[in-house]
């Protein structure tokens, strides 16, 4: 089983839509998580920290459950420029260090 | 935000030749990551490389087939060694930094594109 495991997509939504990705992981002793933007041929960039209080930015809100370990995006008013794959990102100890394990990414089409 | 820059940005390579790629920080930083990115997957940490240190390998990658160097606290080199076909990927530079906050965030580089051929 995958350490962080989403669904691939893609997901093909109207400019205006409102969409959701989710997100699972498997060690119950992460500490932090994240989503990341990643545009195609560039690196990728973060989008927002998951607080299991919820957080919000702008369009997007974030969700962690910690009890199911299960993590969501949800993006309101679909831009076009919302183009772009979507990453799950769980910040893990290892061997001293924190490292960060990504998932596979969901790949969101945004037409007009 | 983190400026970091990476060499070469692409190269086409022979099979059983090693390719170098270097990464520079525009300052200090304690750790340096390397990842890989095979084409459709996600990214795969490499190694942890900190200054002054041998760097730490993750499960899967060794030092005779990736060796890193770490000479300062803004460079750091990683080798692909003996290339084979299986090496094509992306390998990208990552770095740690404190933002707004307490947000420690992780910053990429550009990213090599690497052709085994």
């Amino acid at each position: 089983r995958k350490e962080v495991e989403q669904d691939p997509g893609p997901f093909n939504v109207p400019e205006g839509a409102t969409v959701a990705f989710n997100c699972t992981y498997s060690n119950s002793a992460s500490q932090s998580f994240f989503w990341y933007r990643q545009d195609c041929r560039k690196e990728p960039k973060l989008l927002m920290s998951v607080y299991s209080s919820g957080n919000e930015d702008g369009r997007f809100t974030a969700q962690l459950n910690r009890a199911s370990q299960y993590i969501s995006l949800l993006i309101r008013d679909s831009k076009l420029s919302d183009s772009a794959t979507y990453l799950c990102v769980v910040k893990t100890m290892n061997t001293g260090f924190q490292k960060l394990v990504f998932g596979t990414g969901t790949r969101l089409l945004v037409s007009p | 935000s983190a400026v970091i820059s990476q060499k070469p940005s692409r190269d086409i390579c022979q099979r059983g030749t090693s390719l170098t790629i270097q990464c520079q920080v525009d300052s200090q930083v304690t750790m340096m990551f390397w990842y890989r990115q095979q084409p459709g997957q996600s990214l795969t940490l490499i190694a942890t490389a900190n200054q002054g240190s041998e760097a730490t390998y993750e499960s899967g990658f060794v030092i005779d087939k990736f060796p890193i160097s770490r000479p300062n606290l803004t460079f750091s080199t990683l080798t692909v060694s003996n290339m084979s076909p299986e090496d094509s990927s992306i390998y990208l530079c990552s770095v740690e930094r404190w933002t707004s906050g307490s947000l420690n965030e992780q910053f990429f580089g550009p990213g090599t594109r690497l052709t085994v051929l």
